[in-house]
């Protein structure tokens, strides 16, 4: 059955420094979205894209943040310049048509900033 | 904004009935989502349920949805081990061309042998 993935699976990171969060959606998808889970509080939405362009995106997702499709298959998170609040697990998910919902999740990536 | 809760915790023995509530605050949902988390794995979708149905049956499980009190439950029939997870009841607006899942805190489910 296909599914979601992402790499890494945990990223460590210094503060200030930049991170790149890898995904693959499921191959015949069109909506791709990223989510964040910090430890102990509820999975949040931080942006969707559609047809190569941000369709929505939360407070959180300020200047700070950064979303690429930059082949026909990978989807990608980048964080300019890492702070201590961002340690957080990074979920990437992608659904067929958007028009039901329905949001397939990858496993998640979780990044330590220290 | 929208806003989804749930209890924290739920423990179950083996072979009974789990029902997992949630409720929700934003009556425009046009559809709401059971996920399951497993330890170290991502958000796996178990169903989803369109506001405009009361109930939704998929083998052991049963959503029933109260839109009037904005309520949704879970139903696991003849829960077993496997069954323990963290369940996230979650919501979306379409009517506005919204994208974004709004998830509740989460249900752990432990099973009691």
């Amino acid at each position: 059955e296909p599914e979601v993935t992402q790499t890494p699976s945990h990223q460590v990171t210094q503060m200030g420094q930049e991170v790149i969060l890898r995904c693959v959606p499921i191959s015949n998808h069109l909506y791709f979205y990223w989510y964040r889970q910090i430890l102990g509080q509820k999975v949040e939405f931080l942006v969707s894209f559609y047809n190569n362009e941000i369709s929505e995106k939360s407070e959180i997702f300020d200047d700070q943040f950064s979303v690429e499709r930059p082949d026909g298959s990978n989807f990608t998170l980048k964080i300019r310049s890492t702070k201590l609040e961002d340690s957080a697990m990074y979920f990437c998910a992608s659904s067929p048509t958007g028009t039901s919902g329905e949001q397939f999740f990858g496993p998640g990536t979780r990044l330590t900033v220290l | 904004g929208e806003d989804v809760e749930q209890s924290l915790f739920l423990s179950v023995r083996e072979g009974d009935s789990s029902v997992i509530n949630c409720t929700y605050t934003d009556s425009s949902s046009t559809y709401l989502y059971w996920y399951k988390q497993e330890p170290g794995a991502g958000l796996q979708l178990l169903t989803y349920i369109f506001s405009n149905m009361d109930m939704k049956q998929d083998q052991r499980l049963t959503v029933l949805l109260n839109k009037k009190d904005k309520h949704l439950s879970l139903r696991i029939a003849d829960t077993q081990t496997g069954d323990s997870a963290i369940y996230f009841c979650a919501e979306i607006n379409k009517n506005f061309g919204n994208e974004k899942l709004t998830f509740g805190t989460g249900t752990r489910l432990t099973i009691i042998p």
